[in-house]
């Protein structure tokens, strides 16, 4: 199984500043036929499911506001919040679809209000 | 518009069979994708438990596989979960989703208790 390492577990960040998220796998998820990361983060706010943010390790879904974004490549990766709002306090998951359709998510990462 | 949604018993005892499916409009699942589910037990993380092909090919997460079973039933548009001899560590939230490359669709969740 490929695991899945976020850092840190939590974070607290002043509304308006950055909040930076990591997530480390145990192998590589890029797949070199089509140089893709085979990495997608989401947004998991309580009574709701979680929403996929990014995917492809920096292409944004649909609809996902652009104080978002991802990068890394191989087996580092990190989802930046620009701008923090009040709205993106959740956990927030790193997932490997490298060897879909088995997949490992991350341990989370609890985002809050400084 | 697709849309997913979970139904099942909310209350399992130990040692039964615990079954969930998941109905979808909005997309007819033999059309393509990956069709799985997903849990989050109290407090923990996510989980992906097992996944069916639109062709009805199943995969399973090999620390459940032995008493886990996914279906598909096109002609409902939906597919199932089953899980054999559940104990309370089975207890947890099951969202249903569909992985088009990544899981873009989820259901809401339902949550699964098991107790006597």
């Amino acid at each position: 199984d490929i695991v899945m390492t976020q850092s840190p577990d939590s974070l607290a960040v002043s509304l308006g500043e950055r909040a930076t998220i990591n997530c480390k796998s145990s192998q590589s998820v890029l797949y070199s036929s089509n140089n893709k990361n085979y990495l997608a983060w989401y947004q998991h706010k309580p009574g709701q499911p979680p929403k996929l943010l990014i995917y492809w390790a920096s292409t944004r879904e649909s609809g996902v506001p652009d104080r978002f974004s991802g990068s890394g490549s191989g087996t580092d990766f990190t989802l930046t919040i620009s701008s923090l709002q009040a709205e993106d306090v959740a956990v927030y998951y790193c997932q490997q679809y490298y060897t879909t359709p088995s997949i490992t998510f991350g341990q989370g990462t609890r985002l809050e209000i400084k | 518009q697709v849309q997913l949604q979970e139904s099942g018993p909310g209350l399992v005892k130990p040692s039964e069979t615990l079954s969930l499916t998941c109905a979808v409009s909005g997309y007819s699942i033999s059309s393509g994708y990956y069709w799985g589910w997903i849990r989050q037990p109290p407090g923990k993380g996510l989980e992906w438990i097992a996944s069916v092909y639109h062709s009805g090919s199943t995969y399973y997460n090999p620390s459940l596989k032995s008493r886990v079973t996914i279906s598909v039933d096109t002609s409902k548009n939906q597919f199932s979960l089953k899980v054999n001899s559940v104990t309370a560590a089975d207890t947890a939230v099951y969202y249903c989703a569909r992985r088009s490359i990544a899981d873009d669709y989820w259901g809401q969740g339902t949550l699964v208790t098991v107790s006597s």
